[in-house]
């Protein structure tokens, strides 16, 4: 099956600092991918959705300037958390469909964000 | 998007047949169904998908009745490696619609 991968999938910050998390499709272009947060024993979150070549387009409640998302290729997205702060901390789990689409997403390993 | 209901959390014995059923009444016509299976730390991953009747793959089969309100994964003879939280999503595969997850099923096999 199709492959994704993140990195770094740990990565401990001190608060103000920005933190960037990348997304690659490894085998198949991935003209959209989607961008979740996951707190301990909680489901999935969805953040946004990175469309390639285009803004991403948020859920409600997710602050686009903080989270900065870029899909500039079609293998790769990127995430930035800026000026993080610890209330940040969480697992970000990135995802995508495959061309063409059967429905199935394949996820990345996710990352852990811990902000000191 | 239909919304998806599981139960919470199950518990079973190594050895036994587990299913895990799903509601999801608002299901569309170009909706399919699809589990995902999580462990922690770890992102999901694909178990099976279905649009209707019943699909069976190596790890799990998928049970649709005619009205496709509900559906039920059923894995059999579970290990205590199955031990997972799973989850039910319906979304139509044509389009590239965002995909929301529910709270899942936290299964957990004991010994």
């Amino acid at each position: 099956g199709a492959v994704v991968s993140q990195h770094p999938s740990r990565v401990i910050c001190k608060s103000g600092t920005s933190v960037k998390i990348e997304c690659r499709s490894l085998d198949f272009q991935a003209t959209t991918m989607f961008w979740y947060r996951q707190f301990p024993k909680k489901s999935l979150m969805l953040m946004a959705t990175s469309n390639e070549g285009s803004k991403a387009t948020y859920e409600q409640g997710v602050e686009k300037d903080k989270f900065l998302i870029n899909h500039a290729s079609l293998t790769l997205s990127t995430l930035t958390v800026t000026s993080a702060h610890p209330e940040d901390s969480s697992f970000y789990i990135c995802s995508a469909t495959g061309t063409p689409n059967t429905g199935e997403l394949f996820f990345g390993e996710g990352s852990r964000l811990t902000v000191l | 998007l239909a919304k998806t209901t599981q139960p919470i959390s199950m518990d079973s014995y190594e050895g036994q047949e587990v299913n895990i059923t799903c509601s999801h009444n608002n299901i569309a016509t170009n909706d399919y169904i699809t589990w995902y299976q999580q462990f922690p730390s770890q992102g999901p991953r694909f178990i099976i998908q279905g649009y209707k009747t019943k699909v069976t793959n190596e790890v799990a089969s998928l049970f649709i009745p005619a009205d496709r309100k509900s559906s039920t994964l059923s894995l059999p003879r579970v290990s205590l490696s199955d031990t997972a939280v799973y989850y039910c999503l319906v979304g139509d595969m044509d389009r590239d619609d965002k995909i929301i997850f529910g709270k899942g099923t936290r299964l957990h096999i004991l010994p």
